[in-house]
């Protein structure tokens, strides 16, 4: 099993603050990493896919990056929507995905 | 625009088979990969197992024994099964579409979910 870790677990912020999540997988993944937003009471949403990618209608403040086992999420200028939970998932090992702990972004 | 919605029963007793059903509008239900996820205080985001349109399946080891997942695709809806619950089964269970690869880079990530169902399993 491919395990994510994700630090920090929470942190707070304000609004306009830059936001940076990382996200560590157990073994080499590639670019197969994807982050999604979660608000209390609602559905995860796809950010971010394939490590960089911006899935359609998601606004370009929110980026990410890396590879291997690696990764990071930045929300530039946090904007009142943006308070949520943030969870990574893997996507390479396709008989088991797995998702980070989530790191908890508030005020 | 696709849109998933979980349904079944919210209460279901210990021992008991939990059964849930996701229903597709606005698209075709004939490809993608579809997929079950469920969210528990104590274990996060647990992903449960998916399946192809044309009925190939792959299910968590940990809930392999136990799940089955379907897919009536003349009727766009797939279904979820899980025998024998137990207490620790209690979840918001969300059904989501799974996607291999996007504009040629594959990622295998779930850009369209349901609003998730609450299941609690007690006598």
């Amino acid at each position: 099993e491919i395990h994510l870790t994700q630090s920090p677990s929470s942190v707070s912020a304000s609004v306009g603050d830059r936001v940076t999540i990382t996200c560590r997988a157990s073994q080499t993944i590639g670019n197969y990493l994807n982050w999604y937003q979660q608000i209390p009471g609602k559905a995860p949403k796809l950010l971010i896919y394939a490590a960089s990618s911006l899935q359609n209608g998601v606004p370009p403040r929110f980026s990410g990056s890396g590879s291997g086992t690696d990764f990071t999420l930045t929300i530039t200028s946090l904007q009142p929507e943006d308070f949520a939970t943030y969870f990574c998932q893997q996507g390479y090992s396709t008989l088991l995905f797995t998702f980070g702990p989530g790191t908890k972004v508030d005020i | 625009q696709v849109q998933l919605q979980e349904s079944g029963p919210g209460l279901v007793k210990p021992s008991e088979t939990l059964s849930l059903t996701c229903t597709v509008s606005g698209g075709s239900i004939s490809s993608y990969y579809w997929s079950w996820i469920r969210q528990s205080p104590g274990k996060g985001l647990e992903w449960i197992g998916y399946i192809s349109h044309g009925g190939s399946t792959i299910y968590n080891p940990s809930l392999k024994s136990r799940v089955t997942i379907s897919i009536d695709t003349s009727k766009t809806h797939f279904s979820l099964y899980l025998d024998s619950v137990t207490a620790a089964d209690t979840a918001v269970y969300y059904c989501a579409r799974l996607v291999d690869c996007t504009k040629g880079v594959c990622h295998y990530g779930m850009d369209v979910w349901g609003h998730g169902t609450t299941v609690t399993v007690s006598s």
